[in-house]
């Protein structure tokens, strides 16, 4: 029961680079959440999916983008990349009813030089 | 708009002693509040929840956390702390309505001292 994982561990992006942050999910969730953990802060919110097609801005969206083709999988796009993304990328999921926990992938850390 | 302060960035406790970490809330309307846990390199792993119901609640690891709706507080507690608690722990609330989105404090470092 692999649960959420993410791909890649760790990143360097130059200015101005693109890249796709991978996440996969194998509980049939149907939420599925994108965050950014800056160090010292809570996680923001970047964007969220309710299920397969439909997706959603969180408090940060700028900058991203995002797309949910199937139910297991989430991916999080990088256009442009700016020092300012340099963080560590969280993806989350969770059941559509019943109980709220989000469930967390390992991170994906950042760093755009 | 829904918020979360955790007051404290460093909770230093010896091994054995009773820890708190404070949490206190602000949402316009009924919370969901839960706690998160994170190692070094980790995800966040769940620890416990307050839907609704019972203001004390228990979790995983021994932890468990009042719900004071008074003082709109979530105070995450433990009777003896280990050393292998020591972490970074995250209070989190969302809505009862809309999308469940989750809204997280700054966290707090507890250190257990041998």
């Amino acid at each position: 029961n692999a649960g959420v994982t993410q791909t890649p561990k760790f990143r360097i992006l130059k200015i101005g680079q693109s890249m796709t942050l991978q996440c996969t999910q194998d509980m049939n969730h149907n939420y599925m959440y994108w965050y950014r953990q800056d160090p010292g802060m809570g996680l923001k919110l970047i964007y969220y999916s309710v299920g397969a097609g439909i997706t959603d801005k969180g408090e940060v969206p700028n900058g991203y983008n995002v797309s949910r083709s199937t139910t297991e999988d989430f991916p999080l796009r990088l256009e442009l990349a700016a020092p300012s993304q340099t963080s560590v990328y969280f993806c989350a999921s969770r059941r559509l009813t019943g109980t709220y926990e989000q469930y967390f992938g390992p991170g994906t850390r950042l760093t755009v030089t | 708009a829904q918020s979360v302060a955790q007051p404290e960035d460093q909770v230093n406790v010896a091994e054995g002693n009773p820890l708190t970490v404070k949490c206190t809330y602000s949402v316009s309307g009924n919370p969901y509040l839960f706690w998160y846990v994170q190692y070094p390199n980790r995800g966040l792993q769940f620890l416990l929840k307050y839907i609704t119901g019972d203001n004390l609640v228990k979790g995983s690891y021994g932890f468990e956390a009042e719900f004071n709706k008074s003082q709109t507080s979530f105070h995450l507690k433990k009777p003896s702390a280990l050393v292998s608690d020591s972490a970074l722990y995250f209070c989190a609330v969302t809505l009862q309505t809309g999308a469940n989105n989750l809204f997280f404090g700054t966290g707090t470092r507890l250190t257990v001292i041998p």
